[in-house]
């Protein structure tokens, strides 16, 4: 079993629409939980960054974090075509240095 | 902005062939990591680097080398290469204790035949 799960989509939603994406984890050492978008042929870039649990709100998205159900989330309000890429989830234990586990990310469409 | 450059965005070398991967970031980061990125596999990673002349082994660091001269430069190192290193190398940098947020560069695919 993958220490962090993703569900790989492709999902496609119309413009407008509230986007949820998701992960799961096994190790509840994991603290710190990011997400980042990769558009097609580029490298990963950082939307939003936790810690433990709780919500943040940046604009349009907003992270969620449950420890208790090892799962986390991140929603975006009033999708646009331009947040068509992949997501991808990323988490790192408290004092587990640098290295950061990876989901295996989720294909993002928005259609006009 | 934090840049990270990789030297090339598409590679193509033979098996066998030893093949450098190079990284430069401009923002005087201590953390640089390479990871290498696969479908349905997510970006797992082969190695990183702390300090100058410092590295670590990553999760899958077999048949890779790395080196780390200067501060801002992290190299990855296929030593015999194989076609099953075909992939989409990622570099990224982090400041020392800001290793959650990392940078990454454009990514360098690598063919090999």
């Amino acid at each position: 079993q993958k220490e962090v799960e993703q569900d790989p989509g492709p999902l496609s939603v119309p413009e407008g629409a509230i986007v949820s994406l998701n992960c799961t984890y096994s190790n509840s050492a994991f603290q710190y939980f990011m997400w980042y978008r990769q558009y097609s042929r580029k490298g990963p870039e950082l939307l939003m960054y936790t810690y433990s649990s709780g919500n943040k709100e940046d604009g349009r998205f907003t992270a969620q974090v449950d420890k208790s159900s090892k799962y986390i989330s991140l929603f975006i309000r009033d999708s646009q075509p331009s947040d068509s890429a992949t997501y991808l989830c990323a988490m790192s234990e408290t004092g587990g240095g640098n290295k950061l586990t990876f989901g295996t990310g989720t294909q993002l469409k928005v259609e006009l | 902005d934090v840049k990270v450059t990789q030297s090339s965005r598409y590679l193509v070398k033979r098996t066998g062939e030893k093949v450098f991967l190079e990284c430069v970031q401009d923002m005087d980061h201590e953390n640089m990591f390479w990871y290498r990125q696969d479908p349905g596999l997510g970006l797992r990673l082969i190695y990183f680097s702390y300090d100058v002349k410092m590295k670590e082994k990553g999760d899958i660091p077999e048949g890779y080398s790395v080196s780390r001269e200067k501060k801002e430069r992290f190299s990855l190192i296929l030593e015999s290469a194989s076609t099953n290193q075909t992939s989409m190398y990622l570099c990224a940098s982090s400041p020392r204790g800001g290793g959650r947020i990392a940078f990454f560069g454009q990514g360098t695919r690598l063919t090999v035949v």
